[in-house]
């Protein structure tokens, strides 16, 4: 059972405008939610997350949104860059756990 | 070294082989973890080690899969009689310690044929 999902596979956006990549999950255990980008060949590489006691939380160009009644979290970016093309995987865990489980992943493309 | 290091970086084998993954985390990194991304599909928790110990390995699909760290350091996932359904990237993992933040190796892609 997939406890994580990102149902949208892929996202074409224009740059300078902005990307929202969307997550849903299903275990009201998950309390620390995390955002990770991973180009071809590579291993994916942290970007942001989220502590379950917050509802937002921003780094530069990238924001995480969290809405625990909807079990529903976003990631913006903007501007988008032609770097951000990349895939986009939303992971969670519970606290105290090491384990994470992760969506299936978002490919995200950025036009000139 | 600086990152996680994972040889070999593609691996095509046939089917009922035998085969070892590598992984050599960043140095001081006492946790490790072994995922496995299979098509269009996250990465899926394999097993973590503490250590030397496998302190978790609910994540291994069946006894064809072991995984070792003697050393605590270089950790080796084995794969038996190696299957079709196998294939996948398989990513290694380390953190400073239980539940810290991962860094990612670049992965092996394993194809079985």
């Amino acid at each position: 059972d997939q406890q994580v999902k990102q149902n949208s596979p892929s996202l074409s956006v224009q740059e300078g405008r902005i990307s929202i990549l969307n997550c849903d999950y299903t275990n009201s255990m998950f309390d620390y939610f995390l955002w990770y980008k991973k180009y071809p060949a590579e291993g994916p590489t942290f970007l942001i997350s989220i502590s379950s006691i917050k509802d937002k939380n921003e780094d530069g160009r990238f924001t995480v949104f969290l809405n625990k009644s909807a079990k529903h979290l976003s990631l913006h970016i903007v501007p988008s860059q032609p770097g951000d093309s990349a895939v986009y995987f939303c992971a969670a865990r519970a606290q105290h756990d090491y384990k994470l489980s992760f969506g299936a992943g978002t490919t995200v493309t950025v036009r000139a | 070294g600086a990152g996680v290091s994972q040889t070999p970086s593609n691996k095509v084998t046939e089917k009922g082989k035998y085969v070892e993954l590598r992984c050599d985390p960043i140095s001081g990194h006492t946790a490790l973890y072994w995922y496995r991304q299979s098509l269009g599909q996250g990465p899926e928790f394999l097993i973590y080690f503490q250590g030397t110990g496998a302190a978790d390995d609910s994540g291994l699909p069946n006894d064809r899969f072991f995984a070792v760290r003697p050393e605590g350091s270089v950790s080796t996932l084995k794969i038996q009689r190696t299957e079709r359904g196998d294939s996948a990237v398989y990513l290694c993992a380390s953190s400073p310690s239980r539940g810290g933040g991962y860094t990612f190796g670049s992965g092996t892609r394993l194809t079985v044929v």
